[in-house]
Formats: C-alpha cells, structure tokens, sequence
C-alpha cells in the first residue's frame, strides 16, 4: 500500500541553523506530496505542496522538491527560527479524486535561541 | 473566508456511550474529510464526504460512521466508545471535484474517553 516514512524525531536545533528533514514515500499511482506543521494545540496548516516531479514547493522560507527517481521529498529551510517550533507532517494523495491524505509519523523540531 | 470549524473542541466521555462530532467546511467547498490523531498510530484517515456521499473510507471498525448534509457540514459518530478510542479527531475540507486540492484543516475535537 501506500506510504509515508519521514525522519524520526524530536529535532533541536539552535536559531538560524539549516533544516533538513528527510522524507520518502511509496506509492502505486503517481502521487501529489505535501507537507503540514502542527502547532502545540492546534490542527494542521498546509506548509507546500508539489503535484509532479522536479516541482519545487516553497513557503515561509521553506523547500521541497518533488524527486521521482529517488521517490523523496526532504524538506528544507536555510535559516530556522524559534517559532518554527512545531511538529511537521509529510504526507502523499493519490489524484483521481481521492481526497485521502497518507501521512508519516510526524517529526518533531525545536529551535533553541 | 472562515476557516474550517470543529464542535465541541473538548469532549469527556465514559466507555461504552456514543459520541457526535461536528464539522463545518469552508464556504465552498464540498469534501469533508475525518482523520484520528493518537501519539501511537499517528494521522489515520477515517473517510472522506462528497456532496452527500462517502467517497473512500479507511480501516477503522462499523463504530465509526459519518455523514453529509447537503451543506456540506460532516458529522462523525462513534457507538460503543473504547478507551483506545481516545484521540484528536481532524477534519479537513476541500473542494472536491477532479484534480488535487489542498485540504485544510479544523483544529481538532480532543476526544477523551475513561
């Protein structure tokens, strides 16, 4: 089936340190990829997206390209800070109208000032 | 535009009664889509609404049930309640249709059963 494997947390990292957190999936069709943060408290806010391959999501500073041939999507950010703090989501659909979002396990990341 | 909205946010219940969660999707759009949270199994998807329809649905036991009214507001029940069933449950919305689209989320029903 489908699925999700994403980086195994918690993350800390000091202000203004470059992020990176891994994620790669499977998938039997040709899927659209995601990723999603959490704040204490509170649902899930779409942070990029990319719908096919060698697209590049970007958002808050924020990348991720969409990579077929190694079927990952790492997320990415230059210069991380406080308030990034949260737990990040990636997450696959497959198109035809299918509105089911396959998430990973979640990665939790603290910034320290 | 409001955002997706969820009721109650917090919720108390003993093992054995039934619960119904509510969820208003943005101005719009029309699939409504339910998701367990639990610090064990993570983000699972429970099933998806479409005009009134259920459209997909996950692996959860016939104690999960849902519906859509035709203003695309979703209502979620489950019967029988277990301690396992303890959980934030998230609804999203999108529009629907062909193609993908973004979801966006409520902030959550935290469910909490003794």
């Amino acid at each position: 089936g489908d699925s999700v494997t994403q980086m195994e947390g918690p993350v800390t990292l000091s202000e203004e340190a470059f992020l990176t957190i891994n994620c790669t999936y499977t998938a039997t069709g040709y899927p659209s990829l995601f990723w999603y943060v959490q704040y204490p408290g509170e649902g899930l806010q779409l942070l990029l997206k990319a719908t096919k391959a060698d697209d590049k999501g970007s958002n808050k500073g924020f990348e991720a390209t969409y990579r077929k041939e190694t079927t990952s999507f790492h997320l990415e950010k230059g210069s991380v800070q406080v308030s990034d703090s949260a737990v990040y989501f990636c997450a696959l659909t497959l198109n035809f109208g299918n509105e089911k979002l396959t998430f990973g396990t979640g990665t939790r990341l603290t910034i320290i000032p | 535009k409001a955002g997706v909205t969820q009721t109650p946010r917090y919720l108390i219940k003993t093992r054995g009664q039934q619960v119904t969660l509510s969820c208003s999707p943005i101005s719009g759009h029309r699939s409504v889509s339910w998701y367990q949270q639990t610090p064990g199994q993570g983000l699972q998807f429970l099933f998806e609404y479409f005009s009134e329809t259920q459209r997909n649905k996950g692996n959860f036991p016939g104690r999960f049930s849902g519906r859509q009214f035709s203003n695309s507001r979703s209502e979620m029940n489950v019967s029988t309640l277990e301690l396992g069933d303890s959980a934030l449950y998230l609804c999203a919305s999108s529009l629907g249709g062909q193609g993908t689209h973004e979801q966006y989320f409520g902030p959550g029903t935290r469910l909490t059963v003794t």
